[in-house]
């Protein structure tokens, strides 16, 4: 079955304790996206990769750092986190023609964050 | 400069009435456009997209958008509400050239009554 699968699913944690989300897709999507979702600001954009060993920054980039070492897997992480990182987190992913704009986003069920 | 705007963040319907979900964007590029739902504790899933053929777009679970590019909209809408639309959506703009930008809108949460 296609599908973008991140962990964990529910984590708490405590501020500057580092974390990292992992997130794999087995669709052989070129394009892996996280996004951060908080009430009434709808999905912001963390950070994208094009390809292997190719990322950006995208919209809300502070506080994160992300690696793309392997095309199935994308993980972020929080090298110190905080409270405001509380949040709710998708990872998604897309064929080529992400690169035209015109890609379906595949998304991962989500990783709930909270930072105490 | 690339922003979309849903225009409503809440709408309550009764089942078997039509819905119409309402959003409007603003790009300097020819946008793709798509509509994605997200159901309780769910990620989200593709409804529909416009990718500059066809104005009148088709989606799952019997959705369709209409592209007006004069009035800069992309109106979601459905003939009649079923209980299990109940969800939140989201309208995305995704500018093509030079590829990657998207933009997603505040939401809105879909309620349908018995």
């Amino acid at each position: 079955e296609a599908q973008v699968t991140q962990n964990p699913r529910y984590l708490i944690t405590v501020t500057g304790k580092k974390l990292t989300v992992t997130c794999s897709q087995n669709m052989n999507h070129e394009y892996m996206s996280w996004y951060r979702q908080d009430p009434g600001l709808g999905l912001r954009q963390i950070y994208y990769s094009m390809n292997v060993e190719v990322t950006d920054k995208g919209d809300v980039p502070e506080g994160y750092k992300v690696s793309r070492k392997e095309k199935r897997n994308f993980p972020l992480i929080l090298e110190s986190p905080s409270p405001n990182q509380t949040s709710l987190y998708f990872c998604a992913s897309s064929t080529e023609a992400r690169a035209q704009g015109t890609g379906e986003l595949f998304f991962g069920e989500g990783s709930r964050l909270t930072v105490l | 400069a690339q922003s979309v705007t849903q225009l409503d963040s809440h709408v309550s319907v009764s089942e078997g009435t039509p819905v119409l979900l309402r959003c409007n964007y603003s790009s300097s590029y020819s946008p793709s456009l798509f509509w994605y739902v997200q159901h309780p504790n769910k990620g989200l899933q593709l409804l529909l997209k416009y990718t500059s053929a066809a104005t009148l777009v088709k989606g799952i679970n019997g959705f369709e958008a209409e592209f007006k590019k004069s009035e800069t909209s992309f109106h979601l809408t459905k003939p009649s509400a079923h209980m299990s639309d109940a969800a939140e959506y989201f309208c995305v703009v995704s500018v093509g050239t030079g590829g990657f930008k998207t933009i997603f809108g505040a939401g809105t949460r879909l309620f349908v009554k018995a």
